[in-house]
């Protein structure tokens, strides 16, 4: 079945460790996103790529960094420079021509002790 | 600066019921608006969309309402169901040449009683 697959479900991390958030889809889908959700804040857009090798900065990248080797994985990281880095992840990707369309992952929840 | 506003934060609703919640925007150059339905621990899942020429689109028992004038639109869920129970994004976006970035709506936690 053709999806997308975010790793870990669940991760704790200590203050001032970096951590990196995995996502792969196999739909074949040319663009990928990163979101942030928090409670009562709906989900903010923090990167996201069209292409291979290419992305841009989203709403609220400062305190993240991410890659695109491969058409099928966009890996986020987390770093310490990132001052509130507890919540939601959201990883989706997206057709080229289907605008607005984004499949979504189910979700890495971080928690930063 | 938020550039799309969903209300209300809650909302709760007796089974056969209906259930509204409205999105109201700022940006003239939107030109996509979908909703959004997302279950707990779950990631959201795309429910109906709408484009800024067409005034409504039904589908099922889900209805969009757009008023482009007042830049807001809406969604009708009719004969609410416990299953409809979710939290609801609206969501605006952008054509392909601006990534088709999805601006989102803070969401509205819907709850259906039986």
């Amino acid at each position: 079945d053709g999806g997308i697959t975010q790793s870990p479900k669940y991760l704790f991390r200590k203050e001032g460790q970096n951590v990196t958030l995995s996502c792969e889809q196999n739909l074949n889908h040319d663009a990928m996103y990163w979101y942030r959700q928090d409670p009562g804040q709906g989900l903010r857009l923090i990167y996201y790529s069209q292409i291979v090798n290419d992305f841009q900065k989203g709403d609220i990248a400062e305190g993240y960094s991410v890659s695109r080797e491969k058409k099928e994985s966009f890996p986020l990281t987390v770093t310490s420079a990132q001052k509130n880095p507890t919540a939601f992840y959201l990883c989706a990707s997206r057709r080229q021509g289907r605008v607005g369309e984004l499949f979504f992952g189910e979700g890495s929840r971080l928690t930063v002790l | 600066q938020q550039q799309v506003k969903q209300s209300p934060q809650s909302l709760i609703v007796q089974k056969g019921g209906i259930s509204i919640i409205n999105c109201a925007y700022e940006n003239t150059a939107f030109d996509y608006f979908p909703w959004y339905q997302q279950f707990p621990g779950k990631g959201p899942a795309l429910l109906i969309a709408i484009r800024p020429d067409v005034s409504e689109k039904k589908e099922g028992r889900f209805t969009i309402s757009f008023n482009k004038s007042a830049k807001q639109f809406s969604l009708h869920i009719m004969d609410s169901q416990p299953g409809d129970s979710a939290t609801y994004f609206c969501a605006a976006s952008m054509g392909e040449t601006s990534g088709s970035r999805l601006t989102f709506g803070e969401g509205t936690q819907l709850t259906v009683n039986p």
